[in-house]
């Protein structure tokens, strides 16, 4: 099976920069995926690693170690809007194809 | 067109009731997902299909009953249904589940109350 932890919350001021950190573990690790998810609404898909390093996409970008199993999302220049869940889901290869399995989620609060 | 859209959004139904729910993509997607989504809590995996054809089952009861009509649609019917089963329903799709195509979309949801 495949587990994955996140701090359950983060708070930081508006302006600042936050990191929120994914470790996995799991077998036929494919990738690792951030989504959005603002209360009552539908995830939404941040950003993608399948090899090690930084991909910066805006004000989010999201680093990746396979040896370490570890990842993280870092949100620079944060806005109220920005308050909302974030997982992090790793992409596996099972024998029916890929497949997503999201972590326990991280609830950041912006404040102002 | 890079929308995912379900219906119904809200669903009441008894524990006896027959029920189904719609999602439809036109994003060309290949691949289509199910997941049920408690409060708080992550998506979790229900099923996949992959070209129309039913590829992952995560050993979903066979109280809830997936079907992929044609390559834009899904449905996933419902019936003799559990308090617990209460919970928001996500459809997703995405380009295929080989690897390409990192991104799933997701709908908006369907809130399932079983009474």
């Amino acid at each position: 099976g495949q587990s994955l932890e996140q701090p359950s919350e983060v708070t930081a001021v508006e302006g600042a920069i936050v990191q929120i950190n994914c470790t996995y573990q799991t077998s036929g690790f494919y990738g690792l995926s951030w989504y959005q998810q603002h209360d009552g609404g539908a995830p939404t898909f941040l950003s993608y690693n399948a090899l090690d390093g930084l991909e910066e996409t805006g004000r989010f970008s999201s680093f990746l170690s396979r040896s370490d199993s570890y990842g993280y999302l870092l949100l620079q220049e944060l806005q109220m809007k920005d308050s909302a869940s974030y997982f992090c889901a790793v992409r596996v290869l099972t024998g029916g194809g890929n497949k997503l399995t999201f972590g326990t989620g991280t609830q950041l609060k912006v404040e102002l | 067109d890079t929308e995912v859209t379900q219906t119904p959004k809200h669903l009441v139904m008894g524990m006896t009731n027959k029920k189904s729910l719609k999602c439809e993509q036109h994003m060309g997607h290949r691949a289509m997902y199910w997941y049920k989504q408690k409060a708080k809590k992550p998506p979790e995996l229900m099923f996949v299909y992959s070209y129309e054809k039913l590829s992952i089952n995560e050993s979903v009861p066979s109280r809830f009953s997936p079907e992929c009509p044609n390559s834009s649609l899904l449905n996933l019917h419902l019936h003799a249904l559990q308090p617990e089963d209460s919970a928001l329903y996500l459809c997703a799709s995405s380009q295929d589940t080989s690897g390409s195509g990192n991104e799933q979309f997701f709908g908006p949801g369907t809130r399932l109350t079983v009474l």
